[in-house]
């Protein structure tokens, strides 16, 4: 079946550059998820969108923004990147459209490291 | 975490054994979700359990929910060493399915 598709899967920037993640949900799935998980952290929830509108916004940095796309895809840009950004990014999907009580699919995530 | 605890943090049992985690949250909630990570990897969905609900099983796991006490358990039966990951509870509290995690409980199973 297929996944929740997410590229890259690692990332290497220098303060200062901009980074663009990018997320592939599963086939008919409406909403997108994006979550930051720090070092030994939990994730933390930054940003949705449900059929390509935001529906939700949560710990986002100004310097972040994202989209979600005519064919669902989503993308994550990040910019004037800090050495604190380094995190590993997941993407998720649900077919929310479906009902509340719907679980989310994760990516494999993006291993994003910043010197 | 924004949400709450896990209880415990870490717990380390041999294969065969009973795995118990708990976990708290400050809101209310629409559903609490159970999901396992392996190291450093993607984080897989184990359960749901809608706020209504006060028991749930799938395979050798066993949920719990007390909305009264806002906390949820996590029961591994019969634990294999395949099981070793780390464990998160998440609960969903609007309509647009936003999951709050807590903090996780890193279950090590020695063969």
């Amino acid at each position: 079946a297929a996944g929740v598709i997410q590229s890259p899967r690692h990332l290497i920037k220098e303060k200062r550059e901009t980074a663009t993640l990018k997320c592939y949900p599963i086939p008919r799935h409406d909403t997108v998820y994006w979550y930051q998980q720090g070092p030994g952290q939990d994730p933390q929830f930054l940003i949705s969108f449900y059929e390509k509108m935001q529906s939700d916004k949560g710990s986002i940095p100004d310097r972040f923004s994202a989209q979600q796309f005519s064919d669902y895809h989503s993308e994550l840009n990040m910019s004037s990147l800090e050495l604190g950004d380094s995190a590993l990014y997941f993407c998720a999907s649900s077919p929310l459209g479906a009902g509340a009580d719907t679980e989310a699919f994760f990516g494999q995530g993006t291993r994003l490291t910043v010197v | 975490s924004q949400q709450g605890e896990e209880d415990p943090q870490a717990l380390s049992i041999q294969e065969g054994e009973n795995a118990t985690m708990n976990c708290s949250y400050k809101t209310s909630i629409n559903n609490l979700q159970w999901y396992r990570q392996n190291s450093g990897r993607g984080l897989v969905h184990l359960i749901l359990i809608r706020s209504n609900e006060r028991e749930k099983h799938s395979g050798r796991l066993r949920v719990t929910l007390d909305t009264s006490k806002k906390s949820s358990s996590l029961l591994i039966t019969a634990s294999r060493a395949a099981d070793t990951a780390s464990y998160f509870c998440a609960t969903t509290g609007t309509s647009y399915g936003k999951l709050t995690f807590g903090q996780g409980t890193i279950l090590t199973v020695h063969p």
